[in-house]
């Protein structure tokens, strides 16, 4: 069946540091890619998607690139602040489904 | 205005009660869900109800019944509580159109059961 994989937390970086998290994905057809974020205390919250190949998302100074030949929609961001500690869900649903399937969630720290 | 929201924030029971939390949605949508989030952040999806159809029902057991009364309501209801049940619930919707497939998630219900 489809699965997301996600590189496992938590990340710790200093405010300003560039980021990575890395996300790979098995599906039977052309998913939908997200990224979801999850600030303390709240409820998951989209924060970028893309519908197809070489789509690239981008929020927030967030983005994240489509890529079918290598099955992976890795999330970066140039510089972190504070504000984005979080924990990140990689996640893809089939365009003609109702499923949406979560990876296991990467925890960001980022020090001041 | 709260596009899903779910009630109560916060619920502690004892062992072996029987307690209901609520959901409802303001953005039309058809299809609402159920997740269940563990301590380590992982989510696992339990029910999902299209137009009040029970679409989607994982391994979950029977203790915990869904109720649908309509389209914007879904209601999660357990039984016979355990500890193992600790655990933030997740109420959510799914986008339809431009949004189609974006998930909606409520503020989460924090269960203790002690």
């Amino acid at each position: 069946g489809d699965s997301v994989t996600q590189m496992e937390g938590p990340v710790t970086l200093s405010e300003e540091a560039f980021l990575t998290i890395n996300c790979t994905y098995t599906a039977t057809g052309y998913p939908s890619l997200f990224w979801y974020v999850q600030y303390p205390g709240e409820g998951l919250q989209l924060l970028l998607k893309a519908t197809k190949a070489d789509d690239k998302g981008s929020n927030k100074g967030f983005e994240a690139t489509y890529r079918k030949e290598t099955t992976s929609f890795h999330l970066e961001k140039g510089s972190v602040q504070v504000s984005d500690s979080a924990v990140y869900f990689c996640a893809l649903s089939d365009p003609g489904g109702f499923k949406t399937i979560f990876g296991a969630g990467t925890r960001l720290f980022v020090k001041a | 205005d709260t596009a899903v929201s779910q009630t109560p924030k916060y619920l502690v029971t004892q062992m072996g009660n029987d307690k209901s939390i609520k959901c409802e949605q303001n953005l039309g949508h058809d299809t609402m869900y159920w997740y269940k989030q563990d301590s380590k952040k992982f989510l696992k999806i339990m029910f999902s109800y299209n137009n009040k159809e029970l679409i989607i029902n994982e391994t979950v057991p029977n203790r915990f019944s869904p109720k649908s009364p309509d389209k914007a309501h879904l209601n999660l209801h357990i039984n016979s509580l355990e500890l193992g049940d600790s655990a933030v619930y997740f109420c959510a919707s799914r986008g339809q159109g431009g949004s189609k497939n974006i998930q909606y998630f409520g503020a989460g219900t924090r269960l203790s059961v002690l």
